[in-house]
């Protein structure tokens, strides 16, 4: 089985830390995302990579990078936190093929709230 | 525009009584449709794709799924639920147009009454 894990499950810091979540995946595969989660309105993907060193913007990257040296690993980083980053944060993971056709793996979620 | 409508934010059913979730969607291209389900405190899972063929799709737990082109549905059945199946629905849609990637409905919450 496919298994995603991600650093952690709940993470509380304060406006203006530079926040890492990590992500990793054990499957070899090529796609790697990070969607963010808030109530009532699904999922918005905020990155995604392709390849290793590779990265896409997904519909709301502002405020949010990312990092992929590994092929296994992705990272994102809140490069200063705001309130408004406060969230669930999930990580994904698909075989090599079209990032909009291949079933998409999920991690357990990361709960980040920021004081 | 490329998008995803669930219609029902909660749906409360009778343990053991069937089940319906709607989903429509607007693609410009040939669809890939999906379902996922997340149990609370969980990521999301995979229960059943679409991307051609049958119309008809059965997915893991039971599940079913309809495609209607003519209604650019894809709405998701079982004919008995379980407790266990309480969770958050998600409709996904995606495919090889120029949105490269795979859009999320909103969700649709499932409590199940004893």
């Amino acid at each position: 089985d496919v298994k995603v894990t991600q650093s952690s499950r709940y993470l509380v810091k304060r406006t203006g830390e530079k926040v890492f979540l990590e992500c990793v995946q054990d499957m070899d595969h090529e796609n790697m995302f990070w969607y963010r989660q808030d109530p009532g309105l699904g999922l918005r993907l905020i990155y995604f990579s392709y390849d290793v060193k590779m990265k896409e913007k997904g519909d709301i990257p502002e405020g949010y990078s990312v990092s992929r040296e590994k092929k296994e690993r992705f990272s994102l980083i809140l490069e200063s936190a705001s309130t408004n980053q406060t969230s669930m944060y999930l990580c994904a993971s698909s075989f090599f093929g079209g990032v909009s056709t291949d079933t998409q793996y999920f991690g357990p979620g990361t709960r980040l709230t920021v004081l | 525009a490329q998008s995803v409508t669930q219609p029902d934010i909660h749906i409360t059913v009778s343990e053991g009584a069937s089940l319906e979730l709607r989903c429509n969607y607007s693609y410009g291209a040939t669809p890939y449709l999906f379902w996922y389900v997340q149990s609370p405190g969980q990521g999301l899972q995979l229960l059943l794709k679409y991307f051609s063929g049958d119309t008809l799709v059965q997915g893991i737990k039971g599940f079913e799924a309809e495609f209607k082109r003519s209604q650019s549905s894809f709405n998701l059945r079982k004919p008995s639920v379980h407790w266990s199946d309480a969770a958050e629905y998600f409709c996904a849609v995606g495919g090889y147009s120029s949105a490269s990637k795979i859009i999320f409905g909103s969700g649709t919450r499932l409590s199940i009454r004893p």
